[in-house]
């Protein structure tokens, strides 16, 4: 089946760019997104980008996709405190329609340090 | 403000119980979800629903039931059959069809007495 990983942890300094990285196993990925959780809440998502493209730029985000090693990143330019949070990635494919086939990453914990 | 409400924020089940968990969306999304969080791993669907009356199993359905009577309320059951109840559920909406919309409510804290 699918296959997801993230490392589980990340720290930076403020002010410093963090990039977390993602790799997949599914070839037929359609979409891939990050979705950032802060501590007891839900998740919310920051970004995605479609199979087709290699870099897509919203603000502080970016994210790069390289399709032959199926590896995806999120940098962040000028990380603050604010950041601090887990990030996951996830992917799914166009062909079943919904959202339900979305295949999470184990999250990445991006600590921020003064 | 249009959004999913999810309640309550913590429960506690006690052995051989079933308990409840209320997810409610005022979006008008046809689709709902139930996930799973273990600390350390990614979300593991447990159920899906995308019309009212209908729903289907996700990955980890066992030990868990689910309704959808009407567009904007999909209840998750966890059942005394589901033996390590203990995780954050969170539950989730989509348009549809429109994968990159998937909205998240701000979780339940389930725990065993």
């Amino acid at each position: 089946g699918e296959d997801v990983e993230q490392s589980l942890f990340l720290s930076v300094r403020e002010g410093d760019s963090s990039v977390i990285n993602c790799t997949y196993t599914d070839s037929s990925s359609t979409y891939l997104y990050w979705y950032k959780q802060e501590p007891g809440a839900g998740l919310q998502l920051l970004t995605y980008i479609f199979s087709n493209m290699d870099m897509k730029q919203d603000q502080r985000l970016t994210v790069l996709l390289n399709k032959k090693d199926k590896h995806l990143s999120l940098r962040i330019a000028d990380t603050q405190t604010g950041d601090s949070a887990i990030y996951f990635c996830a992917e799914t494919y166009i062909n079943t329609g919904t959202a339900s086939k979305l295949t999470f990453g184990t999250g990445t914990r991006l600590q921020v340090t003064l | 403000d249009g959004g999913i409400t999810q309640s309550p924020k913590y429960l506690f089940r006690k052995e051989g119980q079933n308990v409840t968990l209320s997810c409610e969306q005022n979006l008008n999304h046809d689709a709902m979800y139930w996930y799973r969080q273990d600390p350390g791993q990614g979300l593991r669907l447990i159920y899906y629903s995308q019309i009212v009356n209908d729903f289907q199993k996700g990955d980890i359905a066992e030990g868990y039931s689910v309704s959808r009577e009407k567009k904007e309320s999909f209840p998750l059951t966890v059942t005394s059959a589901q033996k390590n109840p203990t995780a954050f559920y969170l539950c989730a909406s989509s348009i549809g069809t429109d994968t990159e919309k998937l909205f998240f409510g701000s979780g339940t804290q389930l725990s065993v007495l």
